[in-house]
């Protein structure tokens, strides 16, 4: 199994602030990576698929890059209602999810 | 738009199977694979198995293929998954989600499995 390394565990930020979450896979999954949102009681949103693919629907302030082992999540401006856990998630074989970054404000 | 109709809690004794439904409208049932995750507090997500709804292919995570069936009912768009024999372990949240090559692009909103006796 492909196993997904997230950091850090909590990230506090103040509104406004540029955020970025990682995600490194234990080898190489090319771009086979996608990233979700879940707020408290909420389910899973896809935010970003195959590394860098915007979602419709999703803000613009969220994005993703990365290939290979090393992923990331950027968000340029966060704002109160991000406040939530972030996940990733490879489909490069049998599905495997990181263990999330909770995002406090 | 694409939705998923979970049931918000089941209550299950230990030993009895059960069987979780996963109403989908929105779009057509049997162009996409149907997924199952489960969320566990302090386990993370886990994939459980997917389900082709145009012939009922499946392909499931070692770690349940002696615990879980999956099933789909063409007439009704929805989607099953029976968990046999729970134990605490199993006491969950259950998600179906569907997509396109394991992207999980819409969720359920999720099925609460408490295993209680």
């Amino acid at each position: 199994d492909i196993s997904l390394t997230q950091s850090p565990v909590i990230l506090s930020v103040s509104p406004g602030e540029r955020v970025s979450f990682s995600c490194r896979a234990s080898q190489s999954i090319g771009t086979n990576i996608h990233w979700f949102q879940q707020r408290t009681n909420g389910s899973p949103r896809l935010l970003i698929k195959y590394a860098s693919e915007s979602i419709s629907g999703i803000p613009s302030r969220f994005s993703g890059s990365g290939s290979g082992t090393d992923f990331t999540l950027s968000i340029n401006s966060v704002e109160s209602e991000d406040i939530a856990d972030y996940y990733c998630q490879q489909s490069n074989s049998w599905p495997t999810f990181g263990s999330g970054t909770k995002l406090e404000i | 738009q694409v939705q998923l109709q979970q049931p918000g809690a089941e209550l299950v004794k230990p030993g009895a199977s059960v069987k979780l439904s996963c109403k989908a409208s929105g779009y057509t049932f049997t162009r996409y694979w149907m997924y199952w995750v489960k969320l566990r507090p302090g386990q993370g997500f886990e994939w459980i198995g997917e389900i082709n709804p145009s012939n009922g292919g499946t392909n499931y995570n070692e770690k349940f293929k002696r615990k879980v069936t999956l099933t789909v009912d063409k007439s009704s768009t929805t989607a099953y998954m029976q968990l046999s024999s729970p134990t605490s372990e199993d006491s969950a949240v259950y998600y179906c989600t569907v997509g396109v090559r394991r992207c999980f692009a819409y969720w359920g909103q999720g099925t609460l499995v408490t295993v209680s006796a």
